[in-house]
This record gives C-alpha cells, structure tokens and sequence, in this order.
C-alpha cells in the first residue's frame, strides 16, 4: 500500500539556520503529497501542497518540490524561527476502500533555539 | 468562515466502555475524515464519511464506527474501548467526496485516555 517515510527526529536548530526535513513516498497512481504542522496541544494545520510532479509548493518561507524521479519531498526553510518548533509531517493522498484518504509519515519534531 | 470543531477536548474512559467523539466540519464541506494518531506517531485514516454514508475505512475493527448528519457534522463511536484505543482523534472536513483531492482541515483534536 501506500507509505511515506521522513527523516527521524529530533532535529535540534539554532536561529536563522537552514531546515531540510527529507520525505520520501510509494504510491500507486499519482498523488497529491502535503506537508502538515502540528504545534503543541493542537491539530494539524496544512503548511504546503503540491499536485503534480516538478510542483513547488511554498508557504510561510517553507519550501517544498514534487519530484517524481525520486519520489521525495522535502522540505526547506532557509532561516528558521523559534515559533517553528512544532512537529512537521508529510503526507500524500490515496485512495483506499473508496474514499481519498491522506496517508502520513511519523512526523520530525524541530526545535529551534534562539 | 467557522473551522473544524471538536467535543470534547478530553476524556478518560475505563477499558471495557464506550465513547463518542463528536465533530462540526468547516461551513461549504460536506466530507468528514477520522484519523487515530497515536503519541509519537503520524494520524492513521479511520474512515470517511460523505453525504452520511460511510465512504471508505482504514484498518480499524467494526468497534470503530461513525455517523454524519444532514448538517455534515459527525460522530465517532467507539465500543469496548482497549487501552491501545488511547490517542488524539483528529476530525477533517473537506470539500467534495471520492475523486477528488480536496484539502483536509484538522480540527483540534479530542484526547482519549482509557485506564
């Protein structure tokens, strides 16, 4: 079945630092991959998307890019802030029993220090 | 425009009882999602509803069992609740059933401890 794999956490920034989190999916078909946020005590909040292969998605300085040769998306922020600690999952959608479901990774908890 | 709204924020149940989760999908959707996400890991898909008929399941037993109403808004039922059973339940609302990828927004969640 489907599955998404990314990067083991924790991760552990200093300020202003560069963020790379590797995702990387199987998936029958062509699916949308999404990466989520979930900050403590909360729901998951939707960070970015894409649909289709060679897509970028970007929102909040937080990049990331559909590649289907090597299905993977990672995602990037160039300069993190402490309000970025959170946990950050990547997702892709599919289909199972009828219903398009999101299908999640394990989640990489980021804490940045100031 | 109202977000995804859950009830109760949390609960503690003994093994052996039931529980119902409640959910109020965003206004203009009319698709709801549970998902199971236990400590540490990423939320696993427990089943969709859509025009208030089951949609879809996950690899969940019949314990697990839902309804939506006519506004949208959902129930999770679960029965004869296991200590496993403890987790944060997610609710999604989307915008549109099967065949399409829609965005899903998350409520807050509804923390279950079973002691």
């Amino acid at each position: 079945g489907d599955s998404v794999t990314q990067m083991e956490g924790p991760v552990t920034l200093s300020e202003e630092a560069f963020l790379t989190i590797n995702c990387t999916y199987t998936a029958t078909g062509y699916p949308s991959l999404f990466w989520y946020v979930q900050y403590p005590g909360e729901g998951l909040q939707l960070l970015l998307k894409a649909t289709k292969a060679d897509d970028k998605g970007s929102n909040k300085g937080f990049e990331a890019t559909y590649r289907k040769e090597t299905t993977s998306f990672h995602l990037e922020k160039g300069s993190v802030q402490v309000s970025d600690s959170a946990v950050y999952f990547c997702a892709l959608s599919g289909f199972e029993g009828g219903s398009e479901k999101l299908v999640f990774g394990k989640g990489t908890k980021l804490t940045v220090n100031p | 425009e109202t977000g995804v709204t859950q009830s109760p924020t949390h609960l503690i149940k003994t093994r052996g009882q039931q529980v119902t989760l409640r959910c109020s999908s965003q206004s203009g959707h009319n698709t709801v999602s549970w998902y199971q996400q236990a400590l540490g890991q990423g939320p696993q898909f427990i089943f969709q509803y859509y025009r208030e008929e089951e949609n879809g399941r996950g690899n969940f037993p019949p314990r697990f069992s839902g309804l939506q109403f006519p506004n949208y808004s959902s129930e999770l039922n679960v029965n004869a609740l296991e200590l496993d059973d403890s987790a944060l339940y997610l609710c999604a609302s989307s915008g549109a059933g099967t065949g399409y990828t829609y965005e899903q927004y998350f409520g807050p969640g509804t923390r279950l401890t079973v002691t």
